[in-house]
């Protein structure tokens, strides 16, 4: 079956503008959780949905936000985007009670 | 808040040997955790995982011990190839329910031919 996909694949904006990431889970996957990986950093968590429902959220700014449809597919948006914001964005999906995690090939996204 | 810790950003070992990768977490609230690997250029990959019903778990070559008590676990590989060369990743639960994961920092495996 088809895995975590997230597009687009690469991407580069400038200061101030804002960004629209998207992402599809596995078939049958409800939870769908964001991640941002910079060098040094790991992968730091940026929020998780359910249903349509923010369930968590980590220590990001509020520039930083998200949603998620009917069919499970979720967006990530950030507005009035910095230099420090390039990153690789990292989505993955979970079914339901299960543990384990997949992961997309992320968005890279630039800042310049 | 859960803290998961990797001190060891790189480890290089050569073919055939042994590789053990280590993790430190601070919050035993869920106690299960995951392993994953990541290429260049490529999401993590799920690798294997450990649950507190266990203390170790083997997967082919691949083996997580945990303990409970100092609050570490480890990831070995043995033999080690060149093909797993990349950085792996420890997760941790965290949230009402543990569902979802903080990861520490990443180690970057090298094994040399």
């Amino acid at each position: 079956k088809a895995g975590v996909t997230q597009t687009p694949r690469y991407l580069i904006k400038t200061r101030g503008q804002q960004v629209t990431l998207s992402c599809s889970p596995i078939s049958g996957h409800r939870s769908v959780s964001w991640y941002q990986q910079t060098p040094g950093q790991g992968l730091q968590f940026l929020f998780e949905y359910f249903s349509e429902t923010q369930r968590n959220k980590g220590n990001f700014p509020g520039r930083f936000s998200g949603r998620q449809f009917s069919n499970s597919r979720s967006e990530m948006n950030v507005s009035t985007l910095e230099l420090g914001d390039s990153a690789l964005y990292l989505c993955a999906s979970r079914k339901t009670g299960n543990t384990e995690a997949f992961f997309g090939q992320g968005t890279r996204l630039t800042v310049v | 808040d859960q803290q998961v810790k990797q001190n060891s950003p790189s480890l290089s070992v050569q073919e055939g040997r042994i590789s053990i990768l280590n993790c430190d977490y601070t919050n035993s609230m869920f106690d299960y955790f995951l392993w994953y690997k990541k290429y260049p250029a490529e999401g993590p990959t799920f690798l294997i995982s450990i649950s507190s019903i266990k203390d170790k778990n083997e997967d082919g070559r691949f083996t997580v011990f945990l303990n409970k008590s100092a609050k570490h676990l480890s990831l070995h590989i043995v033999p080690s190839q060149p093909g797993d060369s990349a950085v792996y990743f420890c997760a941790a639960p965290q949230g009402n329910y543990g569902q979802n994961f903080v990861f520490g920092p990443g180690t970057r495996l090298s094994v040399l031919p």
